[in-house]
């Protein structure tokens, strides 16, 4: 699986937009870029994954450049319950079977009112 | 929506003794994956299960074991229990077989083991 790079932390101001960014330089053709989030040694939390496309749910949007080297997690209006940390994932994806998810250090993101 | 159960929620145990750790998949989810989350450290993948069998294996000790049942349950027994076993344990749940884009893993809440 790619490697990912992410901000050790950010900070971001209640009802204001959060942008996580992801560094995924040696992503392959068939692999995917998964989110979840930790708060506080809860259970991680799937949040959204993409191939290519760019991807919208109900939690964020994942913005995915166009040659697949990087992505961006966007909370449109933090709140303090996003305070967690964030972690982007690379793997192979979905159909395969099988994969396991291999966590990074994650961008700890710290909202404020 | 129903979720993936873990019990127990927490474990206290004596160094040397053993542990079980039960996970519930979400239903109609046919794989589960083990992970241990260390203090101050991230999630490590240990061993996932599709239909009963092992389908890939990380870093997990020998005094470890785990097995998928029936009913798609799973338990990881954990022997002879060292202090740097106490940990966050996660399971997780996917399905291989519903279709589309669905292998997405959920988590449950963790059952912290503390060894004392």
């Amino acid at each position: 699986d790619a490697k990912t790079t992410q901000p050790t932390s950010m900070d971001c101001a209640e009802g204001r937009a959060a942008n996580l960014p992801c560094n995924h330089s040696t992503i392959s053709g068939n692999e995917y870029v998964y989110w979840y989030r930790q708060i506080h040694s809860q259970g991680p939390q799937y949040i959204i994954h993409g191939l290519k496309n760019n991807e919208t749910n109900e939690m964020a949007s994942l913005i995915i450049t166009e040659d697949r080297k990087s992505s961006t997690l966007i909370l449109p209006h933090a709140t303090l319950r996003d305070t967690a940390v964030y972690y982007c994932i690379v793997r192979v994806g979905a159909n395969t079977g099988f994969q396991k998810l291999v966590f990074g250090t994650g961008t700890r993101l710290l909202v404020s009112p | 929506a129903a979720g993936v159960i873990q019990s127990p929620r927490h474990l206290i145990k004596e160094k040397r003794e053993t542990a079980t750790l039960k996970c519930y998949p979400i239903p109609r989810h046919d794989t589960v994956y083990w992970y241990q989350q260390g203090p101050g450290q991230d999630p490590q993948f240990l061993i996932s299960f599709y239909e009963k069998m092992q389908s890939d294996k990380g870093s997990i000790p020998d005094r470890f074991s785990a097995q998928q049942f029936s009913d798609y349950h799973s338990e990881l027994n954990m022997s002879s229990l060292e202090l740097g076993d106490s940990a966050l344990y996660f399971c997780a749940s996917s399905s291989q077989t519903s279709g589309l884009n669905t292998d997405t893993q959920y988590f449950g809440p963790g059952t912290r083991l503390t060894v004392l």
